[in-house]
């Protein structure tokens, strides 16, 4: 069954580095996804993709974040300089189309940030 | 913005006990979706809702999207011990909202043999 993958499952980074979080998403999906959830937390938006563009963010996607697909297959996540307040687990999701279809999650990274 | 109050917020029930749970708004969703999440997993998608008033099951599990468009429930029969776990509601807002899932903040379910 074709699912979303991530990696890397846990992501250790120290104050002020970047970190990259790669995602495969199912190959026949259009749009792209990362939310993120801190621990204990609900789920939150962050970003969605769509035709090689953001078509939206949360006022928590905010200029430290970029997302990009460098290739056909990867859809990754960059965290320019990070804050303690971004250690969560990000989730990468993706869907055939947008508002009227189910979105499939991937299984997470967990980001510390220390 | 649009938000989703889920309740409860935790359920502690005995094996074979039936469990139900809900998700409320003040505006409307065009879809409703419950996911199961696993300690250290991903959301899995469990039952997808795409029209007010329709009502769907999924083995052990049955969910209803409200004729409001506002709520949504979902009920599991005849618990088992590995139906632990936090269950989230989601749902797409109208299109004019924008595009993303928006989640309730989820019940924590406890099953005690």
């Amino acid at each position: 069954e074709p699912e979303v993958t991530q990696t890397p499952s846990h992501q250790v980074t120290q104050m002020g580095q970047e970190v990259i979080l790669r995602c495969v998403p199912i190959s026949n999906h259009l749009y792209f996804y990362w939310y993120r959830q801190i621990l204990g937390q609900k789920v939150e938006f962050l970003v969605s993709f769509y035709n090689n563009e953001i078509s939206e963010k949360s006022e928590i996607f905010d200029d430290q974040f970029s997302v990009e697909r460098p290739d056909g297959s990867n859809f990754t996540l960059k965290i320019r300089s990070t804050k303690l307040e971004d250690s969560a687990m990000y989730f990468c999701a993706s869907s055939v189309v947008t508002g009227v279809t189910e979105a499939f999650f991937g299984q997470g990274t967990r980001l510390t940030v220390v | 913005g649009q938000q989703l109050n889920q309740s409860p917020q935790s359920m502690f029930i005995q094996e074979g006990e039936d469990v139900s749970m809900n998700c409320t708004s003040s505006s409307i969703f065009n879809t409703w979706l419950w996911y199961k999440q696993d300690p250290g997993e991903g959301p899995v998608l469990l039952i997808a809702l795409y029209k007010a008033g329709e009502l769907t099951s999924n083995g052990r599990l049955t969910a209803q999207f409200g004729i409001t468009r506002k709520d949504s429930f979902l009920n599991i029969s005849a618990s088992i011990p590995s139906d632990v776990g936090i269950y989230f509601c989601a749902g797409h807002p109208p299109r004019e909202y924008g595009n993303k899932l928006v989640f309730g903040a989820g019940t924590i379910l406890r099953v005690k043999s």
